[in-house]
């Protein structure tokens, strides 16, 4: 069964930085893709980032590009998200997904984790 | 930048027909996936590549996509489909998710 676990959410002031991290189980983590999707409060999803396997690949929102930083450890079976300079916009639930065929058209966000909370607030 | 047009809710009668549509320019070029979120939970994959199901997912859940819309179908709808759904394409390698449509089952 696939599972996927994130952490490290919690309050944070504007400008601050936290890392989210993501464990990953029941599949093959160095075979896939993988990516981060936000939803604010009551607010739509948004797409944030996504990493290839071996980390080649990596695509930004441009609303994260040069403040947030995506990677993984595939030893640890793990995806992060560092993120810099935070805003009180960045304030969300921030899921770790599965990315089956990331970079083609063809991409599914196939498997979603129970997300993590991230406040951005004084 | 690309952008996926919902409408922001949707009303149908237990049993009927619930279409939700999901717009972009050319977005039968590219492929549609669908999401539906109950709430307080996390999102749940329902249509991918148009119009492929996932393992677990019921036969009458549906999709179809062509020229600028792609469209969910749920036949035989059922109070249990009440949800919030969006529809979610990639365009230059950048995800990209329509605004959400809301279907209540009345």
């Amino acid at each position: 069964e696939v599972q996927l676990v994130e952490s490290g959410g919690g309050l944070v002031k504007p400008g601050g930085s936290l890392r989210l991290s993501c464990a990953a189980s029941g599949f093959t983590f160095s075979s896939y893709s993988m990516s981060w999707v936000r939803q604010a409060p009551g607010k739509g999803l948004e797409w944030v980032a996504w990493i290839s396997p071996s980390s080649t690949y990596i695509h930004y929102a441009d609303s994260v590009k040069g403040r947030f930083t995506i990677s993984r450890d595939s030893a640890k079976n793990s995806l992060y998200l560092q993120m810099n300079s935070l805003r009180a916009e960045d304030t969300a639930v921030y899921y770790c997904v599965r990315l089956e065929s990331g970079g083609s058209l063809a991409a599914v966000l196939d498997y979603w984790g129970q997300g993590t909370l991230v406040t951005v607030s004084s | 930048s690309y952008e996926l047009t919902q409408p922001p809710s949707v009303s149908v009668s237990p049993g009927q027909t619930a279409s939700i549509t999901c717009s972009g320019d050319k977005l039968g070029n590219k492929y549609t996936c669908w999401y539906q979120q109950k709430p307080g939970q996390s999102p749940v994959l329902v249509i991918y590549q148009d119009t492929k199901r996932p393992s677990g997912i019921p036969e009458r859940f549906s999709g179809s996509s062509s020229g600028n819309t792609a469209t969910l179908t749920i036949s035989g709808t059922q109070a249990m489909d009440e949800a919030d759904y969006y529809c979610q394409a990639w365009d230059s390698s950048a995800g990209v998710f329509g605004g959400g449509t809301k279907l209540t089952v009345l």
